[in-house]
């Protein structure tokens, strides 16, 4: 089982700040099968980055992403209030097959 | 746009079968994975299984022995049966829909809004 460790477990920031979040997994991610997602209150998550580095469709630029193998990164280059949320990080690999991490929540400072 | 739409009871007891619908609409069954993915409150996403559209299945092995996931083509619907459940089951549980492509990504790009279950007598 291939097992997906965020840090950190919570990012205080302000509006305006970069967030830079990190996603570590135990083996080697094939593929760069490896997908971001923000979940907000009361509300699915919903697709922001997938394949690593690409983001999904409508997903502003001031989200980015990249990392191979094990070490993975997700970048928020300007916070908007909207992107106060919890991020999760999310594979595919060996049994189980889809594996998640277990959430970054970035807070208003 | 497609969307996805749980339904089923909200309470269940101690040591019976939670069972849960997923109604896709507005897009194809075919070419795609169909998932369960569960979320205790205030706690992070466990992936529990899929169907493919051809019929195959793949179980999260945690869960696998109370498992099974059916699909239902002509309805557009797909379901969870979880048998055995105890109050550790309660969760938000919500369908997916997984999208493949081999070699190169993957990825959850439509999800149901979710619906609670509750295990309690």
């Amino acid at each position: 089982e291939i097992v997906l460790t965020q840090s950190p477990g919570t990012l205080s920031l302000s509006p305006g700040e970069r967030a830079t979040l990190s996603c570590r997994a135990s083996q080697s991610v094939s593929y760069n099968y490896l997908s971001w997602y923000q979940q907000k209150p009361g509300q699915a998550p919903r697709l922001l980055i997938y394949g690593a580095s690409s983001r999904a469709t409508s997903i502003p630029d001031r989200f980015s992403a990249s990392g191979s193998g094990t070490d993975f990164t997700l970048t928020i280059s300007r916070l908007e209030p909207e992107d106060f949320a919890v991020y999760y990080c999310q594979q595919y690999g060996s049994s189980p097959p889809i594996t998640f991490g277990q959430g970054t929540r970035l807070e208003i400072k | 746009q497609v969307q996805l739409q749980e339904s089923g009871p909200g309470l269940v007891k101690p040591s019976e079968t939670l069972s849960l619908t997923c109604t896709v609409s507005g897009g194809s069954i075919n070419g795609y994975h169909w998932n369960w993915i569960r979320q205790p409150p205030g706690k992070g996403l466990e992936w529990i299984g899929y169907i493919h559209y051809s019929g195959s299945t793949n179980y999260n092995p945690s869960l696998k022995s109370r498992v099974t996931i059916s699909l239902d083509t002509s309805k557009k619907q797909f379901s969870l049966n979880l048998s055995s459940v105890t109050a550790a089951d309660t969760a938000v549980y919500y369908c997916a829909r997984w999208v493949f492509y081999g070699g190169h990504s993957d990825y959850f790009d439509y999800w149901g809004q979710g619906t609670l279950v509750t295990v309690s007598s």
